[in-house]
């Protein structure tokens, strides 16, 4: 089983900075993998899948990078709504298994 | 509007049992892989159980194995979890999602449309 170890565990910004958030795997799976943003009492919503690419309606700001074993996040300017909980999440290529990282608080400085 | 609305969810008692199910609207559901999610009060998101779009791949997470049965009904556009066995270990969120993921596709493109959610509770 893959584990997924996310730093920091909490990240204090101001808004406008820039914002790098880390996701290691314990072994490579190749490009399997997405990046979600969750705020309090909502869903997650998904930002970046295969590693790099952004979903649908994320700003430009949001960018996703790396392989094998060491992924990024990173968000060139925050903005206020961008304050929220950033998990990780990896799919093994067949059987379908999932696993998520513990998540990164990214909160206002 | 793409969509998918949980339900079912509550209050049950420890080896109780609970249905839940994610009705989908507004997309094609017989062409999409389906998943449950969960997230215990505080805590992260947890993988629970995967079934392909025509059902004949279904797989689970080793902490429901044997307790938990993910179907669905594409003729009705629904996705059902039945919960058997319960404990308090299985308390939160419980999320359906879709994965567009094609099987042995080159592209993953990650669990796109989630549910609001709904919330079991085991506590006797």
């Amino acid at each position: 089983e893959i584990v997924l170890t996310q730093s920091p565990a909490t990240l204090s910004l101001s808004p406008g900075e820039r914002a790098t958030l880390s996701c290691r795997a314990s072994q490579s799976f190749g490009n399997y993998l997405a990046w979600y943003q969750q705020k309090p009492g909502q869903a997650p919503r998904l930002l970046i899948f295969d590693a790099s690419n952004r979903a649908t309606g994320i700003p430009a700001r949001f960018s996703g990078s790396g392989s094998g074993t060491d992924f990024t996040l990173t968000i060139s300017s925050l903005e206020p709504e961008d304050f929220a909980v950033y998990y990780c999440q990896q799919r093994s290529y067949w059987p379908p298994m999932y696993t998520f990282g513990q998540g990164t608080k990214l909160e206002i400085k | 509007e793409v969509q998918l609305v949980e339900s079912g969810g509550g209050l049950v008692k420890p080896g109780g049992s609970l249905r839940l199910s994610c009705a989908a609207s507004g997309f094609t559901f017989s062409s999409y892989n389906m998943n449950w999610v969960r997230q215990a009060p505080g805590k992260g998101l947890e993988w629970v159980s995967f079934i392909s779009s025509s059902s004949n791949y279904i797989y689970y997470a080793d902490s429901v194995q044997g307790r938990f049965t993910i179907s669905r009904d594409n003729a009705k556009n629904s996705l059902i979890l039945q919960m058997n066995s319960l404990r308090a270990e299985d308390t939160a969120v419980y999320y359906c999602a879709r994965d567009p993921t094609q099987r042995f596709g080159a592209v993953y493109h990650g669990m796109d449309v989630w549910g609001q959610g709904t919330t079991v509770t085991v506590s006797s």
